[in-house]
């Protein structure tokens, strides 16, 4: 069965600030990864996608890379800004699902 | 925006009742999946819909159930509720295939008491 892992839990820096979120699962045979953003009690906003075959994606600040054989995923995220603050979840899909982690809650300070 | 809208947004019912979630899946999608997010938890999958049929389910119990309809929006069932099943109830849709996007709609926060 497919599980995933997010550390840290949680996390505090100040404005300005690089970061890495890190994912990891138990299972290398995933469709793709796709990492989501999740504001307080709102739904989930899809930040990147990897395929499988893929190692890396970019999308203004954030990179996201995916090592499938040893079953980890980072989230790079640069010059953090307050608005960064949201709680980061990654999701494995596997066949017809995603499994998910319980999240990374970042919160950047001003 | 994603173009995934759930209702209601937001309510409450009575233990031993039953309720109705809806969700519209974005414009081309045709595949819908549920997941039930409890409070600090990742979200756990209850089952998707492709073609108006059940395309894979979750460790949900049968009070769980779903519908597709022909335009692909989504209603999701949930029979004689229980305190546990406060969660928020998440709609995602995407084409059918392995390597494709989900989106995700707001959610709907049901509170049983």
């Amino acid at each position: 069965k497919q599980e995933v892992t997010q550390i840290p839990a949680a996390l505090s820096v100040p404005e300005g600030e690089n970061l890495v979120l890190n994912c990891s699962f138990t299972d290398s045979a995933i469709y793709n990864l796709q990492w989501f953003r999740q504001d307080p009690g709102k739904g989930l906003t899809s930040l990147l996608l990897i395929q499988s075959s893929q190692r890396e994606q970019t999308s203004g600040r954030l990179n996201a890379s995916l090592d499938k054989s040893s079953g980890r995923s980072t989230l790079y995220i640069a010059a953090s800004q307050p608005g960064d603050s949201a709680t980061y979840l990654c999701a494995v899909k596997s066949f017809n699902k995603f499994y998910f982690g319980s999240g990374t809650k970042l919160n950047v300070k001003p | 925006e994603t173009g995934v809208t759930q209702s209601p947004t937001h309510l409450i019912k009575t233990r031993g009742q039953q309720v109705t979630l809806r969700c519209s899946s974005q414009s081309g999608h045709n595949t819908v999946s549920w997941y039930q997010q409890a409070l600090g938890q990742g979200p756990q999958f209850i089952f998707q819909y492709y073609r108006e049929e059940e395309n894979g389910r979750g460790n949900f119990p049968p009070r769980f159930s779903g519908l597709q309809f022909p335009n692909y929006s989504s209603e999701l069932n949930v029979n004689a509720l229980e305190l546990d099943d406060s969660a928020l109830y998440l709609c995602a849709s995407s084409l059918i295939g392995e390597g494709t996007e989900a989106f995700f709609g707001q959610g709907t926060r049901l509170t049983v008491v």
